[in-house]
């Protein structure tokens, strides 16, 4: 199974500050295809999550442009420009190159 | 715009059998797959296992294989997990999700609570 690790598991982040998640798994994601099946989620408390970003850097619909990703291969990178309040929740990674799909353990977000 | 509702809340006894539903609605149900996914309490994201309606064949993952049966109805768009073999760390909520390009949609959860 390809297992996924996140840095860090909490960041405190000061509202209108920048903020970033890596995201590193233990083998490449990148398909025969050339495509890299590396996504990340939000999720508020007592929510489901939510699709932000897919293929490492493409913004679902109705995201704000404030979150991007980045990365290539093993290594990824999500980041937010300007935290905003609705900001805060929990962040994973999550690989579907290959079953079973696998989840980075979460990035929780919170307001210093 | 595609959704997917899910059943209500479960309690069971431990040993018994849970089946959660997740119906489709509002977009194109056989031809896209449809996971599941548990989270147990204070802990992360934990994939079950998949299907697409329009095969029927799931795939599971090993550590529910033994446990876990995925079906679709393509006449009624919902899709279908039972877990047996009910034990407390089996206390979670489930999720459904599409699956397209990435898990764009997901059901609201339905949290299962096993307890004598």
């Amino acid at each position: 199974d390809i297992v996924m690790t996140q840095t860090p598991l909490s960041s405190p982040v000061t509202l209108g500050q920048p903020a970033s998640i890596s995201c590193r798994s233990s083998q490449s994601l990148v398909h025969s295809d050339g495509t890299t099946y590396l996504s990340w989620l939000h999720q508020r408390p007592g929510q489901p999550p939510r699709l932000l970003i897919y293929r490492i850097s493409r913004r679902l619909s109705g995201v704000p442009d404030r979150f991007s990703g980045s990365g290539a291969g093993t290594d990824f990178t999500l980041k937010i420009s300007r935290v905003e309040p609705e900001d805060v929740g929990v962040y994973y990674c999550m690989q579907s190159l290959q079953f079973p799909f696998t989840f980075g353990p979460g990035t929780k977000v919170d307001i210093k | 715009q595609v959704q997917l509702v899910q059943s209500g809340a479960e309690v069971k006894k431990p040993g018994t059998s849970v089946k959660v539903a997740c119906k489709a609605s509002g977009g194109t149900f056989s031809r896209s797959s449809i996971n599941w996914v548990r989270q147990t309490p204070g802990q992360g994201l934990e994939w079950m296992g998949v299907i697409i309606p329009t095969y029927a064949t799931p795939t599971y993952a090993r550590a529910f294989q033994d446990r876990v049966t995925i079906t679709a109805d393509e006449s009624t768009t919902t899709a279908y997990m039972e877990l047996s073999g009910l034990t407390s760390t089996d206390t979670a909520v489930y999720y459904c999700a599409r699956y397209l390009d990435a898990m764009d949609v997901w059901g609201q959860g339905t949290s299962v609570t096993v307890s004598s």
